[in-house]
């Protein structure tokens, strides 16, 4: 099994500061990695596939970057929208695994 | 508009079984694999079980092998997941969601979920 490990598991910021995720992978998954963005009481919602293609209607503030085993997902300028728990998931390997997420907060 | 609805969860004992489904529209629905994600309360999310489009492949996480089992109905735009000898570790919000491109098996369309517990 990829075992995926996010950090920090709690981010501290301010709005319009500047948010850096990061996603590691016990082993090469390519660039078979996305990002999720889930909101309390709320499904989550598809950022990035493909390590950093932005989902339809995703704002170009979010960002991927990465490929092999170090994956990166920013956010260029915090919103008050984007405080959230922040996955991301590797698709390179059977079973499929998610990161334990990292909250961004005010 | 795309959508998935997912139904059928609730309170069941351990040992127990009960029967999740979703609902699709939207989409073509038998063009596109589709899966099941869990959360337990207060945790992470965690991928169940994946199923081919036309359901002759099916992948399912360890910890759920041999008591789940997900299947789907083209003509009805459904998928289900059966869940038998179901246990306290179970419990959890279930997710019905789409993969977003064949063999990429990133999810780009979620449901609200569904809420199973188990509990004696």
């Amino acid at each position: 099994e990829v075992v995926v490990t996010q950090s920090p598991a709690t981010l501290s910021l301010s709005p319009g500061e500047r948010a850096t995720l990061s996603c590691r992978a016990s082993r090469s998954v390519l660039s078979n990695v996305a990002w999720y963005q889930q909101k309390p009481g709320q499904a989550p919602r598809l950022l990035i596939y493909g390590a950093s293609t932005r989902a339809t209607g995703i704002p170009a503030r979010f960002s991927g970057s990465g490929s092999g085993t170090e994956f990166t997902l920013t956010i260029s300028s915090l919103q008050s929208e984007d405080f959230a728990v922040y996955y991301c998931q590797q698709y390179n390997n059977w079973p499929l695994t998610f990161g334990g997420g990292t909250k961004v907060e005010i | 508009e795309v959508q998935l609805v997912e139904s059928g969860g609730g309170l069941v004992q351990p040992g127990g079984s009960l029967r999740l489904s979703c609902a699709a529209s939207g989409f073509t629905f038998n063009t596109y694999w589709m899966s099941w994600v869990r959360q337990a309360p207060g945790r992470g999310l965690e991928w169940v079980a994946n199923i081919r489009q036309d359901g002759s492949e099916q992948y399912y996480v360890d910890s759920v092998k041999g008591r789940f089992t997900i299947s789907r109905d083209n003509a009805k735009n459904a998928l289900y997941l059966q869940m038998s000898s179901l246990r306290v570790e179970d419990t959890a919000v279930y997710y019905c969601a789409r993969i977003g491109r064949i063999y990429q098996y990133y999810m780009d369309v979620w449901g609200k979920g569904t809420t199973v517990s188990v509990s004696s």
